[in-house]
């Protein structure tokens, strides 16, 4: 398995502000995803970030809303930009190990 | 493309009781099977995931789950529920690329499971 970590934990934000989310992992992959839980839903991938090559985003998301950055084999940042109370979710990332993906614990957004 | 149906949004059962959690998924290609739980206000945890070889797969916390490919199913088993159970159980698959390996997760709507005393 793989130890995941991310920050924040949980905030909460203005509506128009941006947040920038950070996962970090114990070990080296390729690939990295992220994805929203909205409130009572399942899991929706925004995106996949490989390391060494621009993100590729899911039908739905485009990179103005939703930038990514992967700039080495351990780290991610999302962005959430020009937020709306229709951002208030669980974002997740997640990797690739062993044909098995291991989710980071979430980050809680609430957008008022 | 790959999709996924659980077809129950939530099982309330009894402590100490059987339960059975269904999923049938539906893909054109050969796919690799999950089951995640979600705790309350926590992120997702495998309980168990199908790759490959025997169909009977057994995860953590007592859950298995068994993989039947002519019925498209992977349904969650546990003999014996305890309240510390309730969660919600999430099943996913995720196609076999023809390289070997895998890469996005199919998620499934997802079953709540209350166990009561």
């Amino acid at each position: 398995s793989a130890v995941i970590s991310q920050k924040p934990s949980r905030d909460i934000c203005q509506r128009g502000t941006s947040l920038t989310i950070q996962c970090q992992v114990d070990s080296q992959v390729t690939m990295m995803f992220w994805y929203r839980q909205q409130p009572g839903q399942s899991l929706t991938l925004i995106a996949t970030a490989n390391q060494g090559s621009e993100a590729t985003y899911e039908s739905g998301f485009v990179i103005d809303k939703f930038p990514i950055s992967r700039p080495n084999l351990t780290f991610s940042t999302l962005t959430v930009s020009n937020m709306s109370p229709e951002d208030s979710s669980i974002y997740l990332c997640s990797l690739l190990l062993g044909g098995t993906q291991y989710f980071g614990p979430g980050t809680r957004l609430l957008v008022l | 493309a790959q999709s996924v149906t659980q077809l129950d949004s939530q099982v309330p059962v009894f402590e100490e009781a059987p339960v059975e959690l269904r999923c049938n998924y539906s893909s054109s290609v050969s796919v690799y099977l999950f089951w995640y739980v979600q705790y309350p206000n926590q992120g997702l945890q495998l309980l168990l995931k199908y790759l490959s070889g025997s169909t009977l797969v057994k995860g953590i916390n007592g859950f298995e789950a068994e993989f039947n490919k002519s019925q498209t199913s992977f349904h969650l088993r546990k003999p014996s529920v305890h309240i510390s159970d309730t969660a919600e159980y999430f099943c996913a698959v995720s196609p076999l690329l023809t390289q070997g390996g895998s890469e996005k997760l199919v998620f499934g709507k997802g079953t709540k499971l209350t166990v009561n005393p």
